[in-house]
């Protein structure tokens, strides 16, 4: 089945423990991307990678870390995790090849940093 | 700098009313591609249409039809007769696609529809 999977889907942490959320895909897409969703404020991307080692910030990439070692995987990394990146996190992929396309979505990882 | 407003936060109708929802975009490059999405209660996003910058016809999908009109910058999405089924909140995006590539992308804060039985 064409998926993304995105690990934990819940996680209670507390400030400046270093966490790792993971993401894969099955589909061999190009562009993978992390988002936050936050009451009233939408999705807002934090990075974005168009392929193998290729990554670039999107519009909050503050206090995050990313890597794409893998075209499968692209897992968010919270070095010194605080309050204000507790929320509602998506991994998503997209074939691209090129030109913005469909995006596929894990069902979501929700984190609370006390 | 790309942006996308969704004005309405919260619309509320009685089943079998047809229902707009408004999305008007910001951009510079006369290249670009418009997404909308659906999240419903259980918490997923789906996939509803994409649209690129050269291609202004209206699209229908059964009771979903966009309308797309860059003299405007908006891209409006309306229910016909909506249902239950349809209660969810519905994002709007933009994306440029600079020098043949893809870039980031840009969510409007959504709109939360209700339909009442």
């Amino acid at each position: 089945e064409a998926q993304v999977t995105q690990n934990p889907r819940y996680l209670i942490t507390v400030t400046g423990k270093k966490l790792t959320v993971t993401c894969s895909q099955n589909m061999n897409h190009e562009y993978m991307s992390w988002y936050r969703q936050d009451p009233g404020l939408g999705l807002r991307q934090i990075y974005y990678s168009m392929n193998v080692e290729v990554t670039d910030k999107g519009d909050v990439p503050e206090g995050y870390k990313v890597s794409r070692k893998e075209k499968r995987n692209f897992p968010l990394i919270l070095e010194s995790p605080s309050p204000n990146q507790t929320s509602l996190y998506f991994c998503a992929s997209s074939l691209d090849s090129g030109r913005p396309d469909e995006q596929f979505f894990g069902p979501g990882t929700r984190l609370t940093v006390l | 700098a790309q942006k996308v407003t969704q004005a309405q936060t919260e619309i509320s109708v009685v089943e079998k009313e047809d229902v707009t929802l408004d999305c008007v975009y910001e951009t510079r490059d006369t290249t670009y591609y418009l997404f909308w999405y659906k999240q419903p209660p259980s918490g997923e996003l789906v996939f509803l249409i994409r649209r690129n910058s050269f291609d202004e016809q209206n699209e229908i999908s059964g009771r979903y039809s966009w309308n797309f009109q860059k003299s405007t910058s908006s891209f409006n999405f309306t229910i016909t007769a909506s249902q239950v089924v349809d209660s969810a909140v519905y994002f709007c995006a933009l994306s440029e696609a600079r020098d043949s590539s893809a870039s980031k992308i840009i969510f409007g804060s959504g709109t939360r529809l209700s339909i009442r039985p």
